[in-house]
């Protein structure tokens, strides 16, 4: 059965570094997601991505996040200068059309 | 603005005992409802889901039913598992929302033998 898969599954970075967390979502899916969940609270919606482009984005989402998709299989989330607060569970998602998301294991950031 | 609010955990239950989670939301206009499932280690995966009033979803021998009258989605299930133990979240989407789910907080649920 395809699967969303995301890499790395743990990462560790210092406060200012860029951190790019990296995801395959299943091959003909044709939305794509980014949420997060900082431990012990809700998971939030960070930015879908459709037909090449930012369709909605949350207040998270700030000017230090920027998403890709660079080679029409791989779906990146980009933190140009990670604080603290950036800790969290990262999960990527792609839904083919209706309202199915199908959620990758997840990136854990760990911003030191 | 829309929102889900489920019950609180841990849920603690032995098995073959009746689970109940509670969910009720806040939204405008027709929102789809999800239950969402974590098992430990894991990521989501879709339980369930009910795009309109009075449809009831169903997975696993997990039910839950879409009531707009009291704008709730509670889940159950009537004789759980030990593998049943996992985070459950519920969720809800605006049909002109490209997708974004909002969650609730998530409810463990441990269930020992």
């Amino acid at each position: 059965e395809p699967e969303v898969t995301q890499t790395p599954s743990h990462q560790v970075t210092q406060m200012g570094q860029e951190v790019i967390l990296r995801c395959v979502p299943i091959s003909n899916h044709l939305y794509f997601y980014w949420y997060r969940q900082i431990l012990g609270q809700k998971v939030e919606f960070l930015v879908s991505f459709y037909n090449n482009e930012i369709s909605e984005k949350s207040e998270i989402f700030d000017d230090q996040f920027s998403v890709e998709r660079p080679d029409g299989s791989n779906f990146t989330l980009k933190i140009r200068s990670t604080k603290l607060e950036d800790s969290a569970m990262y999960f990527c998602a792609s839904m083919r059309t209706g309202v199915e998301q199908y959620f990758g294991p997840g990136t854990r950031l760990t911003v030191t | 603005g829309d929102s889900v609010t489920q019950m609180e955990g841990p849920v603690t239950l032995s098995e073959e005992a009746f689970l109940t989670i509670n969910c009720t939301y806040t939204a405008t206009g027709y929102p789809s409802l999800f239950w969402y499932v974590q098992y430990p280690g894991e990521g989501l995966q879709l339980l369930l889901k009910a795009t309109k009033a009075d449809d009831k979803g169903s997975n696993k021998g997990f039910e839950a039913t879409y009531r707009k009258e009291t704008t709730s989605f509670h889940l159950e299930k009537g004789s759980v598992q030990v593998s049943d133990s996992a985070v459950y979240f519920c969720a809800l989407d605006q049909t002109d929302s490209w997708g974004k789910l909002q969650f609730g907080a998530g409810t463990q649920v441990v269930v020992t033998p």
